[in-house]
């Protein structure tokens, strides 16, 4: 069973426009979520993380937005640039388990174009 | 500095090899992490580390062996590999109690 769930494998962006990636989660233990930016043949690179007691995380470019209600959370990237293009990872934490492990989406590949 | 360096970059071996797999990190970081990647698919976890210590072992088979040395070091020994082991293999480490794991560029391994 799935908990983490990032329904699109893929989207596309004009460079300068927004890129709104999804994440869906269906544990409700879950109480910290973070996104990692994936080249090809590379580790995955920290981005921004939130926690629950949050609705909002913003860094730069990138902002985080978290609907505990709904469990979705959504990564904005304003404004997109062709060097953003990557496979972006929604990964969470469980309350409940242990402090280490880390559940991860699919991910979804976002293409940049200039 | 959030960096994590993996040795090799690349690795070829055949199913009766011994090899090794190396991670570092100098950021004081006490808990190291093993994950496994397959192409077009998330992170899989395969060990942790706290103190030097096996914390989390994933039922991951015997043919991977891990060792942390110091904290530092992590390492990971590999014997008797089947072809379906090929994959990217990352190291990560994370300050105790605290959520962001920083990951190393991986070794990208094949078992042919």
């Amino acid at each position: 069973d799935q908990q983490v769930k990032q329904n699109s494998p893929s989207l596309s962006v004009q460079e300068g426009r927004i890129s709104i990636l999804n994440c869906d989660y269906t544990n409700s233990m879950f109480d910290y979520f973070l996104w990692y930016k994936k080249y090809p043949a590379e580790g995955p690179t920290f981005l921004i993380s939130i926690s629950s007691i949050k609705d909002k995380n913003e860094d730069g470019r990138f902002t985080v937005f978290l609907n505990k209600s709904a469990k979705h959370l959504s990564l904005h990237i304003v404004p997109s640039q062709p060097g953003d293009s990557a496979v972006y990872f929604c990964a969470a934490r469980d309350s409940g388990g242990s402090n280490y492990k880390l559940t991860f989406g699919k991910g979804t590949l976002l293409t940049v174009n200039p | 500095d959030t960096e994590v360096t993996q040795t090799p970059k690349h690795l070829v071996m055949g199913m009766t090899n011994k090899k090794s797999l190396k991670c570092e990190q100098h950021m004081g970081h006490r808990a190291m992490y093993w994950y496994k990647q397959k192409a077009k698919k998330p992170p899989e976890l395969m060990f942790v580390y706290s103190y030097e210590k096996l914390s989390i072992n994933e039922s991951v088979p015997s043919r991977f062996s891990p060792e942390c040395p110091n904290s530092s070091l992590l390492n990971l020994h590999l014997h008797a590999l089947q072809p379906e082991d090929s994959a990217l293999y990352l190291c990560a480490s994370s300050q105790l109690d605290v959520d962001t794991q920083y990951f190393g560029p991986g070794t990208r391994l094949t078992v042919l």
